[in-house]
């Protein structure tokens, strides 16, 4: 079974500060996304990642893939309270439906 | 329409009460995903729908849970004899393939009572 394990599951911080979430597997994947999401809404895709070792940057958001493709990581630079929601990675698990197995997210918290 | 619609946003439903929940997906997507989310925490596959056939439906817990999509577009989730546990937010997604990135639907709260 392909599990995806995020850390921390809570992080609360001070406006400007910086943060990094984590996404772990022993299993590879293809590629892996990751989504935000805020309350009572549903998941909002931020980027994916396809290629081991590949670094996307999105405004203050730096998503990495791991060379073996089992983690991925987020890094937020100078979070601000717009940042605050749950952060989830998500991988396509090992059939060909596109199925998408997701971490037990991240909730973020940015005070002003 | 622009994006995912589900419908209703939240539901109240007496524990043994049968309850449906719908999804539009976006116009032209050809796959289609049901999500079951607790709160705090990562969603959970429950199905996929690509066109009108259900490919893989090994995430529904029980034979209560039902979905269809029968002509292609909107899909039904239909949960019988609903129990406590089965209170959670029900995500919709739909995609242009089963592989580029899902648009999510803001999905519908069940509480039953």
């Amino acid at each position: 079974t392909q599990l995806l394990e995020q850390s921390p599951q809570f992080l609360s911080i001070q406006e400007g500060e910086n943060l990094t979430v984590y996404c772990n597997s022993s299993s590879v994947f293809s590629s892996l996304q990751w989504y935000r999401q805020e309350p009572g809404e549903g998941p909002v895709l931020l980027v994916t990642v396809v290629t081991g070792g590949e670094v996307k940057k999105l405004k203050r958001l730096t998503f990495q893939f791991g060379d073996a493709r089992k983690d991925s990581s987020l890094h937020i630079t100078a979070a601000q309270p717009g940042d605050t929601g749950l952060y989830l990675c998500a991988g396509h698990g090992s059939s060909n439906t596109g199925k998408l197995i997701f971490g037990q997210g991240t909730t973020l918290q940015v005070k002003p | 329409g622009a994006g995912v619609s589900q419908s209703p946003r939240y539901k109240v439903a007496k524990r043994g009460q049968d309850v449906a929940l719908r999804c539009d997906p976006i116009s032209g997507h050809v796959s289609l995903f049901w999500y079951q989310q607790a709160l705090g925490q990562g969603p959970e596959f429950l199905t996929y729908f690509q066109n009108e056939a259900q490919l893989d439906k090994s995430g529904l817990p029980s034979d209560r849970f039902f979905a269809e999509r029968p002509e292609g577009s909107v899909s039904t989730l239909k949960i019988q004899r609903t129990q406590q546990e089965d209170s959670a937010v029900y995500l919709c997604a739909s995609s242009t393939t089963g592989f580029s990135g899902y648009t999510f639907g803001s999905g519908t709260r069940l509480t039953v009572v």
